[in-house]
C-alpha cells in the first residue's frame, strides 16, 4: 500500500521569508499524482499545488512551489514571501493513477510569526 | 451550490445511536468521496461515488458505516451503533469527474461520541 510520510509535526517562519516542508511517499507505480493541501481552521482542505509524476518540471503556483524529486520518491513543498494567512495545517497527498482514493500524510502544523 | 456543502456542522451523539451526516456537492460534479480524519491525523478515504453507484467502498472501516446517493447528487453518510472511536471530522468532497484532479473539499461535520 502506499504510504505518505510527513517528518515535520511543526514549522514555524518568520513574515515575509522561505520555509519548506517535506514529504516523501513510497509507491511502486510509475504512473501517479501528488499534492499539497492547506487545511485551515475552518477544516475545509484546500488544494495548494499538484504535480503529476510524468512531468520532470516542478509545478509552480504563485508564492507555492514544489521539488519533486521522483528517484528519491520525495515532494517538498516551499512558501516564499511567506504570509500570516499562510498559517494553517498542511498535507502532503499521493493518488495513484487510475484510482479515486488520495492517501494523505499526518500533516505539518505551520505557524507564521509576525 | 457555490461550494460543498455539510450538514450538520458539529454532532454530539451518545455511544450506540444511530446519526447521518449530509454532504450537498457542486452542482454538476459526477464524483463524490467521503473522507475521515482523526484528530492528529490526515483525512482517510471512505468511499467514493461516480453519480448514483458506489465505485469503491474500501475504506469503510466496517458494516456500521453506510453512504448512499440515491440521485446522483446529495449523499448521506450513515453510521449506525456509534462507538467512541468513530469520533473525527467527516468531510466530503466532489469534482467533475474521475481524475481527481483538485477536489473541492467542503468544511466537515465534526462527529463528538459522548
Amino acid at each position: 500500500a502506499q504510504t505518505v510520510t510527513q517528518s515535520q509535526p511543526e514549522m514555524s517562519v518568520q513574515e515575509a521569508e522561505t520555509v519548506t516542508l517535506s514529504c516523501t511517499y513510497d509507491t511502486s507505480e510509475s504512473d501517479y499524482y501528488l499534492f499539497w493541501y492547506k487545511q485551515p481552521p475552518s477544516r475545509q482542505m484546500i488544494l495548494v499545488i499538484r504535480q503529476e509524476a510524468y512531468k520532470q518540471q516542478n509545478a509552480t503556483e504563485n508564492r507555492f512551489s514544489v521539488n519533486f524529486q521522483k528517484a528519491a520518491k520525495s515532494f517538498s513543498l516551499k512558501i516564499s514571501d511567506s504570509q500570516l494567512g499562510d498559517a494553517a495545517m498542511y498535507f502532503c497527498a499521493y493518488r495513484q493513477g487510475g484510482s479515486e482514493k488520495l492517501v494523505f500524510g499526518k500533516g505539518t502544523k505551520l505557524t507564521v510569526n509576525p | 451550490g457555490a461550494g460543498v456543502s455539510q450538514t450538520p456542522s458539529n454532532k454530539v451523539t451518545e455511544k450506540g445511536k444511530y446519526v447521518e451526516l449530509r454532504c450537498d456537492p457542486i452542482s454538476g460534479h459526477t464524483a463524490l468521496y467521503w473522507y475521515r480524519q482523526s484528530l492528529g491525523q490526515g483525512p482517510e478515504f471512505l468511499i467514493y461515488f461516480q453519480g448514483t453507484g458506489a465505485a469503491d467502498d474500501s475504506g469503510l472501516p466496517n458494516d456500521r458505516f453506510f453512504a448512499v446517493r440515491p440521485e446522483g447528487s446529495v449523499s448521506t453518510l450513515k453510521i449506525q451503533r456509534t462507538e467512541r472511536g468513530d469520533s473525527a471530522v467527516y468531510l466530503c468532497a466532489s469534482s467533475h469527474g474521475q481524475g481527481g484532479y483538485g477536489y473541492t473539499f467542503g468544511s466537515g461535520t465534526r462527529l463528538t461520541v459522548v
